[in-house]
């Protein structure tokens, strides 16, 4: 168990929806990171908040969108869903300058019928 | 050309044998080399991450770093069924604000 927690585990929902996935970074952490994770894609960085503020950004669509709170939880929205969104979205943490020390957490299955 | 390259296999070998890893890269400015673990859809696992170019062991894991060759390996001992699992290999510079760029992913599977 690396600490960080995700909700929901698993998420269904139709076309053209908008959802929101959750992340509850390790406790201390200060920085946390969103991935997208598909078959054919791999692992695709999307954004990274550090305290609370956007930090850096991938290859995150306008579609979506995503803030961490003062309480470092972090959301992450997606909004005008395609097909083509459904994957594993994974969040992150790490403690404060060591991105290269990311411990992930379980991961959203994100399906769009 | 990906800025990481890794064979996604599978490889497939027997129990107690020696497995290696790689990863090529062509962004000269990584400085941090990470490898993760990752059970089938689940959340990858860090299992040790170097600074430059050399060598750091954790127990049956060893990483390798040759910075000159842009090129990085793990490498399991006595690996063992439960080690069954892809792996991912990963890298970011130093310094500000940026982010991971990690390999596809090679699969293993060690048969006992």
């Amino acid at each position: 168990d690396s600490g960080v927690t995700q909700t929901p585990k698993h998420l269904i929902t139709a076309t053209g929806q908008r959802v929101t996935l959750r992340c509850s970074p390790r406790s201390g952490d200060l920085s946390v990171y969103w991935y997208q994770q598909s078959l054919d894609q791999g692992l695709q960085f999307l954004i990274q908040y550090y305290n609370g503020e956007e930090r850096a950004k991938g290859n995150i669509l306008e579609r979506f969108s995503a803030q961490q709170f003062p309480d470092l939880h972090s959301e992450l929205n997606l909004s005008s869903l395609e097909l083509g969104d459904s994957a594993l979205y994974f969040c992150a943490s790490s403690p404060a300058g060591t991105s290269y020390e990311q411990y992930f957490g379980p991961g959203t299955r994100l399906t769009v019928t | 050309q990906k800025e990481v390259e890794q064979d996604p296999g599978p490889l497939s070998v027997p129990e107690g044998a020696i497995v290696s890893l790689n990863c090529t890269y062509s962004n000269s400015a990584f400085q941090y080399f990470m490898w993760y673990r990752q059970y089938s859809r689940k959340g990858p696992e860090l299992l040790m991450y170097t600074y430059s170019s050399g060598n750091k062991e954790d127990g049956r894991f060893t990483a390798q770093v040759d910075k000159s060759s842009k090129y990085i390996s793990l490498f399991i001992r006595d690996s063992q069924p439960s080690d069954s699992a892809t792996y991912l290999c990963a890298m970011i510079g130093s310094g500000g604000y940026q982010k991971v760029t990690f390999g596809t992913g090679t699969k293993l599977q060690v048969i006992p």
